[in-house]
């Protein structure tokens, strides 16, 4: 089973600035990466895909980087809605598809 | 959209059942169908999913006492969890897994709500 680790855990900002969360793998996943948003009481919602595609009507100031072990999210001039819980998860490998265990993005 | 229906609260030793009801697209369209649950205040965790051929795949940590089926007639899939126990609380979501021609891959897009299942006496 591949281990999707991120950091930080929590990364505490201030709305404008630029968030760098880190998600790496215990083994390769090629770019079968995805990144996923996380309000609270709300499903996870699609950001990135295949560790650097946009999905549908997600804006530019997300971007996703990587490939192999080690993948980051970036979230350029944050705003207020950005903060909440992202999760990688990967579908290079399976079964099982895994995902890491979250970084919680808060309001400095 | 997905929407998961089932009872809220499961006895322990007893067996989780929920549906997910498929609107606005047609559950044989080629796409394959999940389940993910997330313990309260923690990580998600992948169940496992279904094609619409019928073909599953598991995750094999709960693969012994785990079941999807599909229903295309009825455009719904199920989830069946046997002998659970207070670790298997969680909010249980279905997820449409859609692939992506542009890097030939799968992803889940598109989720249910979520709800609530707590095992208990």
């Amino acid at each position: 089973e591949i281990v999707l680790t991120q950091s930080p855990a929590t990364l505490s900002l201030s709305p404008g600035e630029r968030a760098t969360l880190s998600c790496r793998a215990s083994q390769s996943v090629t770019s079968s990466l995805a990144w996923y948003q996380q309000k609270p009481g709300q499903a996870p919602s699609l950001l990135i895909y295949d560790a650097s595609h946009r999905a549908t009507g997600i804006p530019a100031r997300f971007s996703g980087s990587g490939s192999g072990t080690d993948f980051t999210l970036t979230i350029s001039g944050l705003e207020s809605e950005d903060f909440a819980v992202y999760y990688c998860l990967q579908r290079g490998n399976w079964p099982p598809y895994t995902f890491g265990q979250g970084t919680r993005l808060e309001i400095k | 959209q997905l929407h998961e229906s089932g009872p809220g609260l499961v006895k322990p030793s007893g067996t989780l059942s929920l549906t997910c009801g498929v609107s606005g697209g047609n559950i044989g369209s080629g796409d394959w169908w999940s389940w993910v649950r997330q313990p309260p205040g923690k990580g998600l965790e992948w169940i496992g999913e279904i094609y619409h051929s019928g073909s599953t795949t598991y995750n094999p940590s709960l693969r012994s006492r785990v079941t999807i089926s599909i229903e295309k007639s009825r455009n719904q899939f199920s989830l069946r969890l046997t002998s659970v126990t207070a670790a298997d609380t969680a909010v249980y979501y279905c997820a449409r897994v859609t692939y992506y021609y542009d890097t030939s891959s799968y992803y889940f897009d598109s989720w249910g709500q979520g709800t609530l299942v707590t095992v208990s006496s």
